[in-house]
C-alpha cells in the first residue's frame, strides 16, 4: 500500500523560533498534498492545499505567512511553523494524494508542536 | 462544500457489549466515506471505507459499517468491544473523483468501560 512518511513525529520548540515538518510519499507521486491540524480534544481541520510547483491554497483564517509551505517536488511537501507561539502546540498531519481515483487518503503519522 | 456530523461526542460501553457510532453527512456532490481511529496521542488509522459497491462495509478489529443513501449516514458498529478499543473515532468523506481532500467530524470518544 501507498506509504506516507511524516518527519518529526514530536518536536519541542521555543517561543519565537521557526519548526519545519517534512511529508514524503515513499512510493508514489504526489502532486497534491494536504496539511491538516488537530487542537486538544478538537477535530482535524484542514489547514492548506499543498501543489507541487506551485503555491499552496490556504483555508480561511489559516495565516500563509505564518504557516509556509513549500511542494518542491512529487515526493515532498514541508510546512514550516514560522516565529512559533504557544497556542501554535498542536498536531499537524499531511496527506498525500496518488491523483484522483478511487482511494482513500493517505496520511503521514502526524507531529506533535509543542511550543514552550 | 462537505460537511459531517457526529452526534455522540462520547459513547460509554461496557466491555463486551456492542457499540453504534453515529454519522450523518451532507454534501453537494457524491463522496466517499471513512472511518478512522486514533489512539491517544497516535495518527490516524483506516477503519473501513465506502468507495463503491456493497453498502455494508467491513473493516479492521470487527468494525462494520452501512452506507445508507438516502439518510446520508454512515454508522460505525461493533458486535462486542474490547477494552483496546477505548480510542477517538472520526467519520469522515471525501469528494469523488477529486483528490482525497478530507473533511472530517469532530469525533466520537468511544470509553469501554470493564
Amino acid at each position: 500500500g501507498a506509504v506516507v512518511s511524516q518527519h518529526p513525529s514530536r518536536v519541542i520548540c521555543k517561543s519565537g523560533t521557526s519548526v519545519k515538518i517534512e511529508c514524503r510519499s515513499l512510493d508514489f507521486q504526489a502532486t497534491t498534498m494536504f496539511w491538516y491540524r488537530q487542537f486538544p480534544k478538537q477535530s482535524l481541520m484542514l489547514m492548506a492545499t499543498s501543489n507541487e510547483g506551485s503555491k499552496a491554497t490556504y483555508e480561511q483564517g489559516v495565516e500563509k505567512d505564518k504557516f509556509l509551505i513549500n511542494h518542491a517536488s512529487l515526493t515532498l511537501s514541508t510546512l514550516t511553523v514560522t516565529s512559533a507561539h504557544p497556542e501554535d502546540s498542536s498536531f499537524y498531519i499531511c496527506s498525500a494524494s496518488p491523483g484522483m481515483g478511487d482511494t482513500e487518503a493517505f496520511f503521514g503519522q502526524g507531529t506533535r508542536l509543542t511550543v514552550v | 462544500a462537505q460537511s459531517v456530523t457526529q452526534l455522540d461526542s462520547q459513547v460509554p460501553v461496557f466491555e463486551e457489549a456492542p457499540v453504534e457510532l453515529r454519522c450523518n453527512y451532507s454534501s453537494s456532490v457524491s463522496v466517499y466515506l471513512f472511518w478512522y481511529v486514533q489512539y491517544p496521542n497516535q495518527g490516524l488509522q483506516l477503519l473501513l471505507k465506502y468507495l463503491s459497491g456493497s453498502t455494508l462495509v467491513k473493516g479492521i478489529n470487527g468494525f462494520e459499517a452501512e452506507f445508507n443513501k438516502s439518510q446520508t449516514s454512515f454508522h460505525l458498529r461493533k458486535p462486542s468491544v474490547h477494552i483496546s478499543d477505548t480510542a477517538e473515532y472520526f467519520c469522515a468523506v471525501s469528494e469523488i473523483g477529486g483528490y482525497q481532500k478530507v473533511t472530517f467530524g469532530i469525533g466520537t470518544k468511544l470509553q469501554v468501560i470493564p
